[in-house]
Order: structure tokens, then C-alpha cells, then sequence
């Protein structure tokens, strides 16, 4: 089946430790997405990356790295110049510059982050 | 700046009833996508139905319809026998078609949606 997968479902993260989210598709999309979700809240653009060794930075940049070494692959990282990372993170992606169709984005199950 | 606005924080519906969702916009350009999300509480984000602003026919998706008004810049979701699997989060979602500024997709603050037995 294809689709986007994201792991761990749950992580837990120490005081000044760097954590690595992964997300994975195999949908065959250029573009993929993160966004960040704080509870009763919309989501909000972390880091965007429309073709392999490209990304940009989205609305709340600061604390996260990505990067984009192959096109299936888009792991975040949250580093500990993050001050509060406790939330949900939510990756998607989307056909990209493929005609008029490429603009639906897809979204992965998330995962949710915890500093201990 | 594009802004997405849902005037709804929450709703409440009766099963096998029908409920309206609201949805405005605010934009200058004359292209565009519209998209409703649906998050229920797995919290998984789907795609629940999606309007190109160049078509002038509402969309539809089996018990899901929008009322699309491009001048009114409103795209309201109409769900009609509501189910009990309706229960969720709804967001509201503009994307410009323009090639810069392809990437930018704008949420809305979401309609929690709650369906009464």
C-alpha cells in the first residue's frame, strides 16, 4: 500500500538532547512537509522541501533541522535550542510541480513528542 | 498574506442529521485551492474534500459537499447523515496556485465537530 509512515508514534525527550523524527513515503512525491500541532490548536510549517537536497524554512524554523537525501526521506530534528518542543508533529507530502494536481497534501499518523 | 478563518471553535450535530461547517478566506489572488481536513481522534489529518477555485461546480464526496462563494471568499462543508465516525476535527485549508507560492499551505484554526446518538 502506499502512503507516508512516520516513527516513533510516541518519543520522549531529555533536557539538551537532539531527537530525530522520521517520515517516510513511498507515494513517489517530490515535496514533502512538517508541520507541528500544539494541543486545541491549527497547524503551523516547521520545514518544507519540494525535491531532493532542497528545503526551506516555514513559519517556526528556529530549534529544527531537516534535511533531504533522498526523495522518500524528510527527517526532522529537534534540537535542543528548541525550548518547547512537546507537541505533535505531523508530516506530509504532496506530488509537487506535477501539473494542477500536485497541490493536495497527504499527511502521515504523526508523532507525538514528550520532554521528560 | 492569505488568512483562513473558521468562526465555529466547535459544533454539535444529531446522527442522521445534517450540520454546515464555516469557512472564509482572505486573499488577492484569483487562483487558488480550497481542501477540508478531517482529524479525528487518532489524529490522523485526511483529506476530506477538495475545490479548485477555477471551477465554478461545488465539489462533492459522497455525504460531503461545500458551498463555494469565491466572491463571498466562503467555502462552507455540508455533512449530511452524520455519522457517529464523523466525530473530529474539521480544518479549513487554502493553497495559492502560483508557482511562487506553490508551497505555502494556510490552516484554518479548526471546528471540533461532535455527533450526538
Amino acid at each position: 500500500d502506499g502512503g507516508i509512515t512516520q516513527s516513533p508514534k510516541y518519543l520522549f525527550r531529555k533536557e539538551g538532547q537532539n531527537v530525530t523524527l522520521s517520515c517516510e513515503q513511498n507515494l513517489n512525491h517530490d515535496a514533502m512537509y512538517w508541520y507541528r500541532q500544539d494541543p486545541g490548536q491549527g497547524l503551523r510549517l516547521i520545514y518544507y522541501s519540494q525535491i531532493v537536497n532542497d528545503f526551506q524554512k516555514g513559519d517556526i524554523a528556529e530549534g529544527y533541522s531537516v534535511s533531504r537525501e533522498k526523495k522518500e526521506s524528510f527527517p526532522l530534528t529537534v534540537t535542543s535550542a528548541q525550548k518547547n518542543p512537546t507537541a505533535f508533529y505531523l508530516c506530509a507530502s504532496s506530488p509537487g510541480l506535477q501539473g494542477r494536481a500536485g497541490e493536495t497534501q497527504y499527511f502521515g499518523p504523526g508523532t507525538r513528542l514528550l520532554v521528560l | 498574506a492569505q488568512t483562513v478563518t473558521q468562526s465555529q471553535p466547535e459544533m454539535s450535530v444529531q446522527e442522521a442529521e445534517t450540520v454546515t461547517l464555516s469557512c472564509t478566506y482572505d486573499t488577492s489572488e484569483s487562483d487558488y485551492y480550497l481542501f477540508w481536513y478531517k482529524q479525528p481522534p487518532s489524529r490522523q489529518m485526511i483529506l476530506v474534500i477538495r475545490q479548485e477555485a477555477y471551477k465554478q461546480q461545488n465539489a462533492t464526496e459522497n455525504r460531503f459537499s461545500v458551498n463555494f462563494q469565491k466572491a463571498a471568499k466562503s467555502f462552507s462543508l455540508k455533512i449530511s447523515d452524520s455519522q457517529l465516525g464523523d466525530a473530529a476535527m474539521y480544518f479549513c485549508a487554502y493553497r495559492s496556485a502560483w508557482e511562487t507560492s506553490y508551497d505555502k499551505v494556510i490552516f484554518g484554526p479548526g471546528t471540533s465537530l461532535s455527533v450526538i446518538p
